[in-house]
């Protein structure tokens, strides 16, 4: 069974620093996505950055990327500039092709002024 | 456009009664999503719509739970007989087709007392 593991419960940073979150996952399949999705306190669900398996490139979006290792099975997001509006519940995610999201446990980030 | 919407917002109800959890997908969309998110944890899948039938619903918890999408777009997740297990965030997605990144909405918060 596929299973998404994020070992930090919670994280600090602070204003305009650098931060990464880590993840790993556990899947047989060789064709996926990976996902982060931001949930602040409002409860809404957003979609930071998506990662495709085939793809070799790090995908990136503005302040937002990602540090793909297919071999290790890992999948950190890197937050450059953190901001105040960054803090939030983050949770990695893995979906197969026709499949459900599967989520990790989430890491909560905290951005320090 | 419009982005996923889910009512009631919250809803709080009694031990044993009858509860319904509609959600309006982003239209045009033709796969829908619940998921049921407890306290401090990720979202759970619970079940997966491809137009109106339901493709998957290995995440359903028992029989006490019930979803359905008519005319395949429109949602509704019912449970009955609630119990205070069942408080919770229910959380909707959906997205254009099954390989396709998913858009949640707010959730509905709800407490069974």
């Amino acid at each position: 069974a596929q299973t998404v593991t994020q070992s930090q419960p919670e994280m600090s940073v602070q204003e305009a620093e650098t931060v990464t979150l880590s993840c790993t996952y556990d899947t047989s399949e060789s064709d996926y996505y990976l996902f982060w999705y931001k949930q602040p306190p409002s409860r809404q669900m957003i979609l930071v950055i998506r990662q495709e398996a085939y793809k070799q490139q790090n995908a990136t979006e503005n302040r937002f990327s990602v540090n793909f290792q297919k071999a290790a099975k890992s999948f950190s997001l890197k937050i450059s500039d953190s901001q105040l509006g960054d803090a939030a519940m983050y949770f990695c995610a893995y979906k197969t092709s026709y499949d459900k999201v599967i989520f990790g446990p989430g890491t909560s980030l905290s951005v320090i002024p | 456009g419009a982005g996923v919407s889910q009512t009631p917002s919250n809803k709080v109800t009694e031990k044993g009664k009858y509860v319904e959890l509609r959600c309006d997908p982003i239209s045009g969309h033709t796969a829908l999503y619940w998921y049921r998110q407890s306290l401090g944890q990720g979202p759970e899948f619970l079940i997966y719509f491809q137009g109106t039938g339901a493709a998957d619903d290995s995440g359903l918890p028992n029989d006490r739970f019930f979803a359905v999408r008519p005319e395949g777009s429109v949602s509704t997740l019912k449970i009955q007989r609630t119990e205070r297990g069942d408080s919770a965030v229910y959380l909707c997605a959906s997205s254009a087709n099954p390989q396709e990144t998913q858009y949640f909405g707010p959730g509905t918060r709800l407490l069974v007392l």
